[in-house]
């Protein structure tokens, strides 16, 4: 089915370790994003992507970084894992940045817990 | 920092009954999205409202938005046991989506 597809489901790190997301989607999106949600709170903009090669700063970058060497794949990384890091993480895509018609589409999540 | 923030928090309603949501949001907006999350899930687009745009209807939900006021309404009509979920709007300001804490509904059998 098409889709935005997380890789792992769930996680469990130790403080100072590292790990990568994956996220792929197979309906040549060209903007890709990553979310954190924590309880009580909406949805928190990590990075994003407006196309291959490309990678911008959201709202809560810090301790994160991407790639996006691939126009289907939107890697997120965390290069040294702090519990305040403990969150579900979505990635979703788009058309565009403003997509009227069809808004985002979501991954299922990674819930990562960082002890 | 949150752009919409939802009311009430948590709604819980008898299987049938009419529930509503509303949104509110601080700047103006190009257009506002309506989103559906089932517990443990990815975020569902529900319906799409343009600034220009007064009311919306798709199948049992109707969306009102009042830019004087910037707010928005999202009214699922004869709940179903099925629309338990938290329900997310989100502002698109600056061709980025900005979204507030939800709202969780549970419908009662």
């Amino acid at each position: 089915n098409a889709g935005v597809t997380q890789t792992p489901k769930f996680r469990v790190l130790k403080t100072g370790q590292s790990m990568t997301l994956l996220c792929a989607q197979d309906m040549n999106h060209e903007y890709m994003y990553w979310y954190r949600q924590d309880p009580g709170m909406g949805l928190r903009l990590i990075h994003y992507s407006v196309g291959e090669g490309t990678t911008a700063k959201g709202e809560v970058p810090d301790g994160y970084n991407v790639s996006r060497l691939k126009k289907q794949n939107f890697l997120l990384g965390l290069e040294s894992a702090a519990p305040s890091q403990t969150s579900v993480y979505f990635c979703a895509s788009s058309y565009s940045l403003a997509d009227v018609v069809r808004g985002y589409t979501f991954g299922s999540g990674t819930r990562l817990t960082v002890v | 920092s949150q752009q919409g923030e939802e009311d009430p928090q948590a709604l819980s309603i008898q299987e049938g009954e009419n529930a509503t949501m509303n949104c509110s949001y601080k700047t103006s907006i190009n257009n506002l999205q309506w989103y559906r999350q089932n517990s443990g899930r990815g975020l569902v687009h529900l319906i799409l409202i343009r600034s220009n745009e007064r009311e919306k209807h798709s199948g049992r939900l109707r969306v009102t938005l009042d830019t004087s006021k910037k707010s928005s309404s999202l009214l699922i009509t004869a709940s179903r046991a099925a629309d338990t979920a938290s329900y997310f709007c989100a502002t698109d300001s600056n061709y980025q989506l900005i979204w507030g804490a939800g709202t969780k509904l549970i419908i009662k059998p």
